[in-house]
């Protein structure tokens, strides 16, 4: 089983820019959740979809992120415009039926500048 | 607001010893209970999970589950340096989401 895979592991862009965080979750999970972490607020919940079917996304900051999942392996996260503020590591994790742990990626870590 | 708290630490303790970590939770309707840990710069690993009252033991690793007092901790026996790394709490009630706390620092010094 190869895990949890995202891309890119780095990313650095201007203020402004949009950016792309991909996700690949484990074959045969039918849950997926992005996380962002930062030393202030620690892990926070951004977006959990079911089936990939979006059921709660009361974490996503604002408008400037949005997220899908188009089928049952792939999903993006995007922000547009970045800011500085958005400068984080950000994870995606995977998760079989309920009530297993979730599986997270090696995350991405990003910096707006 | 459903929240999960830990002590930041840094939790110090000597090679050898037992460290214990400790998490409380609000949501009285949680079922399941996750104790990962997270090494500098990597992501959080699954290390225990719990869902009934009293202790579970996995190796070196107990964790112990107290619903009346809506506590869980993870005591690491014999601890070692390769220990030494941030321990995440993380809740799962009724809702399909689990809820992390913001993790404890462990010191395994030699």
């Amino acid at each position: 089983d190869a895990g949890v895979i995202q891309s890119p592991r780095h990313e650095v862009t201007e203020m402004g820019q949009e950016v792309t965080l991909r996700c690949k979750p484990i074959s045969g999970h039918n849950s997926l959740f992005w996380y962002r972490q930062t030393m202030m607020r620690g892990l926070e919940l951004l977006i959990y979809f079911n089936n990939n079917v979006p059921i709660d996304d009361s974490g996503m900051p604002e408008d400037r992120f949005s997220a899908k999942m188009p089928n049952a392996s792939f999903s993006t996260l995007k922000i547009q415009p970045s800011e500085p503020r958005d400068s984080a590591v950000y994870f995606c994790a995977s998760r079989s039926d309920q009530p297993s742990p979730l599986h997270f990626g090696n995350g991405t870590r990003l910096t707006v500048t | 607001q459903k929240e999960v708290e830990q002590n930041s630490g840094p939790l110090s303790v000597p090679e050898g010893a037992i460290a214990s970590l400790n998490c409380t939770y609000s949501d009285r309707g949680s079922q399941s209970f996750f104790w990962y840990r997270q090494y500098s710069g990597k992501s959080p690993e699954l290390i225990m999970f719990i869902y009934s009252n009293g202790d579970k033991e996995d190796g070196r690793f107990t964790a112990q589950l107290n619903k009346a007092s809506q506590y869980v901790s993870l005591l690491i026996r014999d601890s070692q340096p390769s220990d030494s790394a941030t321990y995440l709490c993380a809740v799962k009630g009724g809702s399909y989401i689990p809820t992390f706390g913001r993790g404890t620092s462990l010191i395994v010094h030699p």
